[in-house]
């Protein structure tokens, strides 16, 4: 199976920041890598597919970049609403593998 | 709008099985295929399978192929996950979600069925 790798696990930042999340992967996945955020209590949503795709209704302020082994999200201008855990997930073979999960906290 | 609506929690005790629906709607349910991700406490989502929503099509996890069976019903627009021989390990959110390839990344997510499985 890939293994998925985030880090960090918790991040902790103000309002207005930027914040990067890295997922690495344990063997090239090319581009097809999604990310979901998570808040409490909710289903995962959709934000990017195909490493860099912004899926309909996802804010600007987020964006994926990377291909092979290592991709990262950006969330830039942090907003209060982004208070979630977000996962990365390959989807290039069987079985489809989520990372641990980073948790982002609000200063 | 695009809809996957789940039952309701289930309380299993171990060694019995549990059948899990995912009613779809706002599209044509078999243009895409449903996948089923499970998510026990504090842990990362678990894919688990993907079933084509035209042609019965799945590809199971080979952790769960003994105990996981998937299937559809194209005129109810339902999908299906039973799970069976359930142990306490199996305690998790169920999750369905439109599939938007064959085994690729899903959107949206059905609300997740909460199975506690406790003797």
């Amino acid at each position: 199976d890939i293994q998925m790798t985030q880090s960090p696990s918790t991040l902790s930042s103000s309002i207005g920041d930027t914040v990067t999340i890295t997922c690495r992967a344990s063997q090239s996945i090319s581009y097809w890598l999604a990310w979901y955020q998570q808040k409490p209590g909710k289903a995962p949503k959709i934000l990017i597919a195909k490493a860099s795709s912004l899926q309909s209704g996802v804010p600007s302020r987020f964006s994926g970049s990377g291909s092979g082994t290592e991709f990262t999200l950006t969330i830039s201008s942090l907003q209060p609403d982004d208070l979630a855990t977000y996962y990365c997930q390959q989807y290039i073979t069987y079985p489809l593998t989520f990372g641990g999960g980073t948790k982002v906290e609000i200063k | 709008q695009v809809q996957l609506v789940q039952s309701g929690p289930e309380m299993k005790k171990p060694g019995a099985s549990v059948k899990v629906s995912c009613k779809t709607s706002g599209y044509i349910f078999t243009n895409y295929g449903v996948s089923w991700v499970r998510q026990a406490p504090g842990q990362r989502p678990e894919w688990l399978g993907w079933i084509n929503g035209n042609d019965y099509r799945t590809k199971v996890a080979e952790r769960f192929q003994d105990r996981v069976t998937m299937t559809t019903d194209k005129f109810t627009s339902t999908a299906y996950l039973e799970v069976r021989d359930l142990r306490p390990a199996d305690t998790a959110v169920y999750y369905c979600g439109r599939d938007e390839g064959d085994g690729a990344w899903f959107d949206p997510w059905g609300q997740g069925t909460l199975v506690t499985v406790s003797s």
